[in-house]
Order: structure tokens, then C-alpha cells, then sequence
């Protein structure tokens, strides 16, 4: 039963600290997307990779956020440094882009709490 | 501007009966329709997932329906079951200026909860 597997599930940390969150795609997908879920704003795109190549990166605060493929079983989101609004649930998906409309498969999520 | 706006914010209903839940959209230029699935502390499940073409798109209880012209879409969840009790969030994309990109807009969801 293959999944889009994240880690760590929980961070806490402090502000100012760096924070890297993993993602390993399902197998054989070619897209790679970060979200991030808060109550106030709900799910947003943060950025997404085609064939490891990022394709849109407009919904990531730029100073402070940065994601990369390293391969094709790693997806990494890097926040540095964190602030306290950026506590939120960040969420990896994955999919096989053979068109306009296929599936993306979520991961657990990393639960991150900045104080 | 592209925006997404779920109906109702929250809703409860007795097991075993149906329900509805709404989405309009205004997102141009429209590429598909996904319905999602949340329960608490898990990722988003994929329901459907409708294009321009289709009308209505079932899966098991889950019927989604897409009216393109009037930019809405509906989910009617039949013969409601206790585990039905999550968030559903309508979720369109569209197409982007340049080549082979998407912008995917998200609704705030609505919240179900079902008593038995």
C-alpha cells in the first residue's frame, strides 16, 4: 500500500530556529506539492515540483521559506528562520501528472509549533 | 479574483440521513473540480475530481454534481454514516499565463458531523 510519508509528525521549536520537514513522494509520481493548514486560513499551496524541477513557488514567503527535490524520493521544506505564525500543519502530496486532472495522494502532515 | 467559497461552514445531521454541501467558485480560466475528504489529524482523500465536461461524478455514498455555466458544485453525501464526520473541501484549479503550470484554489471546507 504505497503512501506519501512525512517527517518529523510533530515539531516544536523556537523562534528563530531553523525547521526541516521531509517528504518521500509515492514511487513512480512526478509531482510533489507543499501545503500548509491553519484554522484561520485552511489549506494553501505553498509550492510544486514537476520532475523534480519547482514549478510555482508563489504561495511560499521567500525570505524565510525554501523547498527543494534533491531526488526523486525526497522532498524537503525548509523555514529559516521560523516566527510564530508559522506554526501550522504542512502537508506533502504526490501524483502522477498525466493530464489535467489526476490524483494527489496527502501525507500525515508535520504538526509544527513555533513559540 | 479567483476565490472559492464553501456552504455551509458547519453542519450536523443525524446518521443515516442525507446532505448537501455547496461550492462556488470564481476561478477562470477553470481546468477541474476535486472534492476532499479530511478527518481530524489526517490528510486530505480525494472523493472526485471533475473537469469542464462532466456533470456528475459518483463515488460509493459520494455523489458530486458540476454546473460550469453558474460556477457551481455540489456534494450529496447519501445514507450518512458516523464515520462521514469530517471536513470536505472543495478545492478548483486553473491554469496559469505560462505553460503546464496550475493555481489551485482552496474553499475553507465544511465541517460535518454526524450523531447517531
Amino acid at each position: 500500500d504505497a503512501r506519501v510519508t512525512q517527517t518529523p509528525r510533530h515539531k516544536v521549536t523556537e523562534m528563530g530556529q531553523e525547521v526541516t520537514m521531509r517528504c518521500q513522494p509515492i514511487l513512480g509520481h512526478n509531482t510533489v506539492f507543499w501545503y500548509r493548514q491553519t484554522m484561520m486560513q485552511g489549506l494553501e499551496l505553498l509550492a510544486y515540483f514537476r520532475n523534480r524541477a519547482p514549478l510555482d513557488d508563489s504561495g511560499m514567503p521567500k525570505d524565510r521559506f525554501s523547498a527543494e527535490m534533491p531526488d526523486a524520493t525526497l522532498a524537503t521544506l525548509k523555514i529559516q528562520p521560523s516566527e510564530p505564525r508559522d506554526s501550522a500543519v504542512y502537508f506533502c502530496a504526490s501524483g502522477l501528472e498525466t493530464g489535467t486532472s489526476y490524483e494527489q495522494y496527502f501525507g500525515p502532515g508535520t504538526r509544527l509549533t513555533v513559540t | 479574483k479567483n476565490q472559492v467559497e464553501q456552504s455551509p461552514q458547519s453542519l450536523i445531521i443525524l446518521e443515516g440521513k442525507n446532505c448537501t454541501l455547496q461550492c462556488n467558485y470564481t476561478v477562470s480560466p477553470f481546468s477541474n473540480l476535486r472534492w476532499y475528504k479530511q478527518d481530524t489529524g489526517r490528510g486530505p482523500v480525494s472523493l472526485t475530481i471533475m473537469t469542464f465536461s462532466e456533470n456528475t461524478k459518483s463515488n460509493g455514498r459520494y455523489t458530486a454534481t458540476l454546473d460550469a455555466d453558474t460556477k457551481q458544485s455540489s456534494l450529496h453525501i447519501t445514507a450518512s454514516q458516523l464515520s462521514d464526520s469530517a471536513s470536505y473541501i472543495c478545492v478548483v484549479s486553473a491554469r496559469t499565463t505560462y505553460s503546464g503550470t496550475y493555481k489551485y484554489i482552496f474553499g475553507t471546507g465544511t465541517r460535518l458531523k454526524v450523531l447517531a
